[in-house]
This record gives structure tokens, sequence and C-alpha cells, in this order.
């Protein structure tokens, strides 16, 4: 099973609060990412994480905190947002970094 | 780093036709070459992938072929259908980029009834 799942679907939040995106996998893959992607655009890398360790942070502004608690889940804790940050975030999941599996993605709106 | 360009950046065809992606890279390094679709609103889905040890791959109506010399590789839908309308995005990977993959900048195709 190649499922990827991700909550909420939409997000809509202002520039004070906090919120989190939420993705899991069973599918027994050692890595885990955030993108972020813009209408029409490619999926950007945000952070890698591989056997629930940090291992690729390209740079993302620190509003942005990931987090793996264990090997099947990931969050994206959201804080002091801009409007530009509103976009399609995307988790995905591969076993050796190749196979990526996205999953359906959170559309977050900052207003 | 590791560039990809993606050509052409839109694609008509009629039902039927054969349609061609064609995307370069950079990094002679580079070994594993994924293709995504991705339809409007959707997930993008690995729908084929190609590495660097083997010169072509089918799967049904889609094929990808990798020229490592020229460092280009092709995504090749034959006997189109409208359902194959969606954006498609080549990437790149580099065992040592530890999942970094670099993307094309898509090829939005439509199949035209």
């Amino acid at each position: 099973d190649t499922e990827v799942t991700q909550t909420p679907k939409h997000l809509v939040m202002g520039m004070t609060n906090k919120k989190s995106l939420k993705c899991e996998q069973h599918m027994g893959h050692r890595a885990m990412y955030w993108y972020k992607q813009k209408a029409k655009k490619p999926p950007e890398l945000m952070f890698v994480y591989s056997y629930e360790k940090l291992s690729i942070n390209e740079s993302v502004p620190s509003r942005f905190s990931p987090e793996c608690p264990n090997s099947s889940l990931l969050n994206l804790h959201l804080h002091a947002l801009q409007p530009e940050d509103s976009a399609l975030y995307l988790c995905a999941s591969s076993q050796d970094f190749n196979e990526q599996y996205f999953g359906p993605g959170t559309r977050l709106t900052v207003t | 780093g590791e560039n990809v360009e993606q050509h052409p950046s839109t694609l008509s065809v009629q039902e039927g036709d054969s349609a061609v992606i064609k995307c370069t890279y950079s990094d002679s390094a580079s070994n594993y070459f994924p293709w995504y679709k991705q339809e409007l609103g959707k997930r993008p889905q690995l729908i084929i992938d190609i590495r660097s040890n083997v010169g072509e791959k089918k799967d049904q109506r889609i094929a990808v072929t990798l020229n490592k010399t020229a460092k280009h590789f092709s995504l090749h839908i034959t006997e189109t259908q409208p359902e194959d309308s969606a954006v498609y995005f080549c990437a790149a990977h580099h065992y040592t980029s530890y999942g970094k993959l670099t993307f094309g900048q898509g090829t939005i195709l439509t199949v035209h009834p």
C-alpha cells in the first residue's frame, strides 16, 4: 500500500496563530519529507528525516518547525506565518531516498 | 548543485497521438530519474522511474529513456487519452543527496478528445 496520509486537508490561519500539519505512513519507509508547492511550480524540498533524525533543512525559516515523533509520523509546526507562506504542503516518504510517495497535501492559507 | 531543464512547458495533443517530454540534467553523477504526474488539486504521483544502469523502461503506454552521455532523459506516452491530461514533472537524484530531488519546471499536457 503506497499510502501517505495528511491532515488537515485545508487550513486557514492568521499570522499570529500556531497550528500543526500531520503526516502518517505505514509502509515502513525510513525517510520522510516535507515539501512546499506553489501553483504551477514543482515541489520545493523543506526538510528530510532519515531514521527519525533531521538530515536536511533547506534553510527554511524558523517559523516552520518539523518534528518526527516516530518512524510513521511527521509533523510540521507553524507559527507566525506570513501570507506568502500560503501554499500546498506535501509530505512524502521513501524507503531508500529514491521512490518518494507523496501524500494528498494540506492547502494552507495565511490571512 | 544539480540543475534540471524540462521541455516543453506546455504540450497539446489529440487523443491517440504520442507525447514526448524531455529533460536534461547537469550532474553526471545523478543516478535516479523519476517522473511524476500531478492532476489538478491532487498529489504528485510517481508514474515511472529509471536508474542510471538502465537505458529504457516501459510500463504499458508510458516509457522512459535515458542517455547518460548526453545527460538527458525523456518520457514517452503512446495512445494518449484525455485522462493523461496533467502536469508532468521530471526529477534527478544523486545518491549522496539523501533524498533531495531536483525537479524540472513541469510540462502541462493537454489531450484533446
